[in-house]
């Protein structure tokens, strides 16, 4: 799996829309990028994945560029419920089987009021 | 909204003993998986399970692990005899298709072994 680089933390206002990068340099076409966060001493929770176009459901967004070496989450409007850490995780599709995932340290993005 | 539960939410054991960890997952889903994270680090993958049959394990998962779906509901995961070191938050998660797409957490057990 290719490997990611996130910022080791970021800092939004409430209300504000939170962008978080990710850098994936060496993503192979194969590999999806998926997105998953981690309120405190919580199970992850998924966020949204996409191969190469940009994806949004009622989460967020996901921004992949036109080389897919990069990524953006946004969170539109970010609230304080949102504090968490955020993965960003390249993984490819095998042909079948259920994969694991593999969780990097994350961006922990802290929403001050 | 459906979701993954899991029993206990916290086990204390003594170094030795064996344990049994259980996940409810979501009822229609196929694809099963455990992780851990010890204190202050990162979530580590153990198992995944599929069709009855383990279908990708990591070299945390050795031979004092094992994992089983004892009827249509239940999945557990056991660990032999503990250790000190196997002291963590294990988390079971749930996927209804194959590959690593959207896979449900659960709360979590915090395992803690003296």
């Amino acid at each position: 799996d290719a490997k990611t680089t996130q910022p080791t933390s970021m800092d939004c206002a409430e209300g504000r829309a939170a962008n978080l990068p990710c850098n994936h340099s060496t993503i192979s076409g194969n590999e999806y990028v998926y997105w998953y966060r981690q309120i405190h001493s919580q199970g992850p929770q998924y966020i949204i994945h996409g191969l190469k176009n940009n994806e949004t459901n009622e989460m967020a967004s996901l921004i992949i560029t036109e080389d897919r070496k990069s990524s953006t989450l946004i969170l539109p409007h970010a609230t304080l419920r949102d504090t968490a850490v955020y993965y960003c995780i390249v993984r490819v599709h095998s042909g079948g089987g259920a994969d694991g995932l593999t969780f990097g340290k994350g961006t922990h993005l802290i929403i001050q009021p | 909204e459906p979701e993954v539960t899991q029993t206990p939410s916290h086990q204390v054991t003594q170094m030795g003993q064996e344990v049994i960890l259980r996940c409810v997952p979501i009822s229609n889903h196929l694809y099963f998986y455990w992780y851990r994270q010890i204190l202050g680090q990162k979530v580590e993958f153990l198992v995944s399970f599929y069709n009855n049959e383990i279908s990708e394990k990591s070299e945390i998962f050795d031979d004092q692990f094992s994992v089983e779906r004892p009827d249509g509901s239940n999945f557990t995961l056991k660990i032999r005899s503990t250790k000190l070191e196997d002291s963590a938050m294990y988390f079971c998660a749930s996927g209804q298709v194959a590959g690593a797409s959207e896979q449900f957490f659960g709360p979590g057990t915090r395992l803690t072994v003296l």
